[in-house]
């Protein structure tokens, strides 16, 4: 089974800080994609990555920053956290041409 | 970019009755994938089934069924004979096969099931 782990479940993060979250997938899949999601917004696109080392903008990309260096793994930044950022990080990815992405299990932030 | 349209942000359906969760879309490309996903309370998102802009047939999976309608761009999720289980937040979304297979998300459904 394709797998896709997001390093933390729940995070707890001052505002300020630097904050980093991970997203690994194991199957080889070339596009990878982050999204926050907030209650009555649905999913919404923040960066996504056709390939290591490329990057696109997505809809909301302000106040964050990504990085691909490994086909396997596709990072997302905030480079100061701030309470508007609270919200639930999904991560996934899929093959090119193949109809299915495949989610991570969600990081809850909280930025006091 | 695309633009996915939920317009519904609560249903309530009887247990065994069939539901359709409605989705819009907008595009300008004619290559485009539309899917729908279920978020059980569990948060993960659980794949249900897949449109082809190019497919001429609606795709059936089990008791889901996607009523597509090309002309009026819209996409929506037929649930036949609901279980408790389904209840659950639905989300519409689109990839755009020519633009760098992007995929974007509406607002989502929240479908109670009462027994």
């Amino acid at each position: 089974d394709v797998k896709v782990t997001q390093s933390s479940r729940y995070l707890v993060k001052r505002t300020g800080e630097k904050v980093f979250l991970e997203c690994v997938q194991d199957m080889d899949h070339e596009n990878m994609f982050w999204y926050r999601q907030d209650p009555g917004l649905g999913l919404r696109l923040i960066y996504f990555s056709y390939d290591v080392k490329m990057k696109e903008k997505g809809d909301i990309p302000e106040g964050y920053s990504v990085s691909r260096e490994k086909k396997e793994r596709f990072s997302l930044i905030l480079e100061s956290a701030s309470t508007n950022q609270t919200s639930m990080y999904l991560c996934a990815s899929f093959i090119t041409g193949n109809t299915e992405a495949f989610f991570g299990q969600g990081t809850r932030l909280t930025v006091v | 970019a695309q633009k996915i349209t939920q317009t519904q942000p609560g249903m309530f359906v009887q247990e065994k009755e069939a539901v359709t969760l409605d989705c819009t879309y907008d595009t300008s490309d004619p290559s485009y994938g539309l899917f729908w996903y279920k978020q059980p309370s569990s948060g993960e998102m659980i794949f249900l089934i897949y449109q082809g802009s190019y497919d001429q047939q609606n795709a059936t999976e089990g008791r889901y069924s996607l009523n597509f309608q090309k002309a009026r761009k819209s996409a929506n999720l037929v649930i036949s004979a609901s279980q408790l289980g389904d209840s659950a937040m639905y989300f519409c979304a689109m990839r755009d096969w020519d633009n760098n297979n992007d995929m974007r998300f509406g607002a989502g459904t929240r479908l109670t099931v009462k027994p």
